[in-house]
């Protein structure tokens, strides 16, 4: 049974830190690259940031390059997002969602069931 | 950046009937767009990879057309479970990856 869990969300102060976190279960994700993907409520998909199976590379969208930092764990099968500065504009269900890839597919096969991320005072 | 524009908004049909969307892109992507189904409160799920290819489990009705600017996704007889919102995505320039709006399915 495949199963892809996001963990770390909640509520946070503008200007504060949080630490997502994905792991998976009847999957492997050490040979594949990992997305992050969001989606504010009620609106469309925004793609966050891929990182290589191997970690070699890594990009991110303009709106969070700079303050969101992709990051894995191969030994755990487990994918990170350290966000900090955050912003309300930020506020979003995250995603993790596996490439068909490496990394260069960048088409998305594997989802987790996402994690709620409120940014507010 | 590559701007993706789905249209229509949204498409109300019958169980049975053949639903077309389509994916308009600001410039050529070649093949590199897939198609995604979300439901609500669910992950999307992946139906199409690289325009045409139905990526596993996805049944037969889902069918991928297209290259350059313009795709279609079309569903040949809509099947109660496939009333959902569709996103289209490009990887042919990137980063940023990047998703169309969105084509709402709804039952008529």
């Amino acid at each position: 049974q495949v199963q892809v869990v996001e963990s770390g969300g909640g509520v946070v102060q503008p200007g504060r830190s949080l630490r997502l976190s994905c792991g998976a279960s009847g999957v492997s994700f050490n040979s594949y690259g990992m997305h992050w993907v969001r989606q504010a409520p009620g609106k469309g998909l925004e793609w966050v940031a891929v990182i290589w199976y191997d970690g070699s590379y890594k990009y991110y969208a303009d709106s969070v390059r700079g303050r969101f930092t992709i990051s894995r764990d191969n030994s755990k099968n487990t994918l990170f997002l350290q966000m900090n500065s955050l912003r309300a504009e930020d506020t979003a269900v995250y995603y993790c969602a596996r490439d068909l890839s490496a990394g260069e597919m960048a088409t998305f096969d594997f989802w987790g069931q996402g994690t709620l991320v409120t940014v507010s005072s | 950046e590559i701007v993706l524009t789905q249209s229509p908004a949204t498409l109300s049909l019958s169980p049975g009937e053949r639903a077309t969307l389509s994916c308009r892109a600001s410039q050529s992507i070649n093949s590199y767009l897939a198609w995604y189904q979300q439901k609500p409160g669910q992950a999307p799920r992946l139906l199409i990879y690289d325009a045409s290819n139905r990526a596993t489990g996805i049944p037969a009705r889902f069918s991928g057309s297209g290259s350059g600017t313009d795709f279609t996704l079309t569903i040949s007889s809509l099947e109660p479970e496939d009333f959902a919102v569709y996103y289209c995505q490009q990887r042919s320039n990137w980063p940023p990856l990047t998703f169309g709006g969105g084509t709402r399915v709804e039952i008529k």
